[in-house]
């Protein structure tokens, strides 16, 4: 089944303690992005990632990183994290960064942080 | 800043009406626009995508484009109970294929 799969779905932490959230896609896509979600905002763009190579800032990077070794595979990483990052997170993928491609997305991960 | 802007509801429809939905935009060179469905606590899921200025249907999904006004809508036909969700607009704002969502609306179909 194709598919965008996040682990884990619930985490709570508390600050400053490193966590990791992973993402995981099998349909070849190149295009891959992690949006977070919170209550009257919409999804706001954290990182992407053209390709294994490219990795650009989204609109809300602060707090975040993230890495592209894999085609298939875009963590995101907290290095820190804190209160303010307590948020719905989605990982999505689109076959290539092009305007007219559909984003698939994963589950979602809820996280809060303490 | 590019935005993106919905009515954030709720949008109480009977069921079996019609439901009518809005999104603006403010990036003038925006190409692609798409609806997406998201019910409470899940991922969202693509329902429609628009291009071209006009209507494109699917279904009982209806979406219209102007881009000379900036804005494109959504019209879901004979509502049922399962259309109850939130609707997101995302536009395309670059060349790469980054989409900036609206905040969305909840629609909410009463038997």
């Amino acid at each position: 089944e194709a598919q965008v799969t996040q682990n884990p779905r619930y985490l709570i932490t508390v600050t400053g303690k490193k966590l990791t959230v992973t993402c995981s896609q099998n349909m070849n896509h190149e295009y891959m992005s992690w949006y977070r979600q919170d209550p009257g905002l919409g999804l706001r763009q954290i990182y992407y990632s053209m390709n294994v190579e490219v990795t650009d800032k989204g609109d809300v990077p602060e707090g975040y990183k993230v890495s592209r070794k894999e085609k298939r595979n875009f963590p995101l990483i907290l290095e820190s994290p804190s209160p303010n990052q307590t948020s719905l997170y989605f990982c999505a993928s689109s076959l290539s960064g092009s305007s007219h491609n559909e984003q698939f997305f994963g589950p979602g991960t809820r996280l809060t942080v303490l | 800043q590019k935005e993106v802007e919905q009515n954030s509801g709720p949008l109480s429809v009977p069921e079996g009406a019609i439901a009518s939905l809005n999104c603006t935009y403010s990036d003038r060179g925006s190409q692609s626009f798409f609806w997406y469905r998201q019910y409470s606590g899940k991922s969202p899921e693509l329902i429609m995508f628009i291009y071209s200025n006009g209507d494109k249907e699917d279904g009982r999904f209806t979406a219209q484009l102007n881009k000379a006004s900036q804005y494109v809508s959504l019209l879901i036909r004979d509502s049922q109970p399962s259309d109850s969700a939130t609707y997101l607009c995302a536009v395309n704002v670059d060349s790469w294929g980054k989409l900036q969502f609206g905040a969305g609306t909840q629609v909410v179909v009463t038997p």
